[in-house]
Order: structure tokens, then C-alpha cells, then sequence
């Protein structure tokens, strides 16, 4: 079965300082790897996926075939990023996204 | 605004009773999925319709069922309530059948169940 695993349930760091927020997924192949983010009374809305290789308000995500992670960066946080972000990596030819667990970011001025 | 809605935003009920959650797809999109996001459970995944058809399940009890309309809203129906399910529930839709399609969200039905 599908799983993803979000290690962290709460991620405080300071504004400025690098933000990694850790995916991993339990199953071989090469699946599309998707990052969703909630902010704060807004609805839950795709930040990245790995297949467009585009940095997305700073985000960037690295798939590591070996290590089967997604793991989602920033260099520099922003008290904007605040929110809750979701990992979602899907089998090829699969019909539905298996969402981590989730972390909770906080930006600390 | 994802163009995705949903109704009612909240509703309050009483165990053992029996709710129908509703959620209007972006037009033209085919496919609505249904999750429910709880503090401790997060957020699982319960069914996909695509253009009327069920097409995959997910963790969604034998207390709920769901169905896509003609006009391809969707509503998902919770009987015999407790009070594990309360919790927000979400649903979104995609163009596509497959799953690397992007989902828009709705905003949430919020359920608790007194």
C-alpha cells in the first residue's frame, strides 16, 4: 500500500532562516510528487509538483529515488509561510492522492 | 476562490443522525474527490467519482456513501453519526481521471456531532 510518511507534526523556525520540511514515501517506482499547502482560513491549494521543476514563492523539492524522499526547501523563510503543508506522492496511473499526515509551519519573527 | 463550493460550511448534529454533505465541482472539471480531515487522522481520502462513476475508495466507512450527479455536483451522505466523525470534511475536483491531475479545493463542510 501506498504510504507517506511527514516525520515533523510541528516545524518552528525563524523568519530568514532555512526551512526543510521532510516527505517520505514508502513505495518504488517513479511517482509524481505533489506538495500542498494550507494557509490559514484559506482552503488547501497545490504549491508544487515535482514534474513542472518550478520553485513556487521560494519552495523548491528534491526527489531522492534512493532515499525515496520529496523533501520541501526554502533558503529563507517568510512570516507568510506560515501555514500547513502536505506531502502527496502518487503511484503512475494511480487515481487518487495518499496526503502525509501534514506539518504545521511556523515562522517566528 | 478555487471555484470549487461546498454546503452548508457547518452543520451540527446529533449522533445517530444522518447528514448530506454537498460539493459543486469547478466547471468543467469531471472528477470530485471526497476526503476528511481530522486533528489525529489527518487528512484520508475517501472516494473519487469521475463524470458519475465511482472510481476509487479510500478509508470511507460503510456508514457513508456518495454519489455524482448528471450535472456532476456531488453529495456525500453520513448515516448512524458518532462522534468520531466529527471533523472537516473536503472535497475537490480535478479535469482529469488520473491523479496527477491538480485538485482545487472546496472550502470544508465542518461536522461535529454532539
Amino acid at each position: 500500500a501506498q504510504r507517506v510518511t511527514q516525520p515533523e507534526k510541528l516545524l518552528s523556525v525563524f523568519k530568514g532562516a532555512p526551512v526543510e520540511l521532510k516527505c517520505n514515501y514508502s513505495y518504488s517506482g517513479s511517482p509524481e510528487l505533489f506538495w500542498y499547502v494550507q494557509y490559514s482560513r484559506q482552503r488547501l491549494q497545490l504549491l508544487l509538483r515535482h514534474i513542472s521543476r518550478e520553485s513556487i514563492k521560494g519552495f523548491t523539492a528534491d526527489l531522492n529515488k534512493g532515499e525515496t524522499s520529496f523533501h520541501l526547501k526554502k533558503p529563507f523563510a517568510q512570516e507568510e509561510d506560515s501555514a500547513m503543508y502536505y506531502c502527496a506522492p502518487l503511484k503512475r496511473g494511480a487515481q487518487k492522492l495518499v496526503f502525509g499526515q501534514g506539518t504545521r509551519l511556523t515562522i517566528n519573527p | 476562490d478555487s471555484g470549487v463550493t461546498q454546503t452548508p460550511k457547518h452543520l451540527i448534529t446529533a449522533t445517530g443522525q444522518r447528514v448530506t454533505l454537498r460539493c459543486s465541482p469547478r466547471s468543467g472539471d469531471l472528477s470530485v474527490y471526497w476526503y476528511q480531515q481530522s486533528l489525529d487522522q489527518g487528512l484520508q481520502f475517501l472516494i473519487h467519482y469521475y463524470n458519475g462513476e465511482e472510481r476509487a475508495k479510500g478509508n470511507i466507512l460503510e456508514r457513508f456513501s456518495a454519489q455524482q450527479f448528471p450535472d456532476l455536483h456531488s453529495e456525500l451522505n453520513l448515516s448512524s453519526l458518532e462522534l468520531g466523525d466529527s471533523a472537516l470534511y473536503f472535497c475537490a475536483s480535478s479535469t482529469g481521471l488520473a491523479g496527477q491531475y491538480e485538485q482545487y479545493f472546496g472550502p470544508g463542510t465542518r461536522l461535529t456531532v454532539t
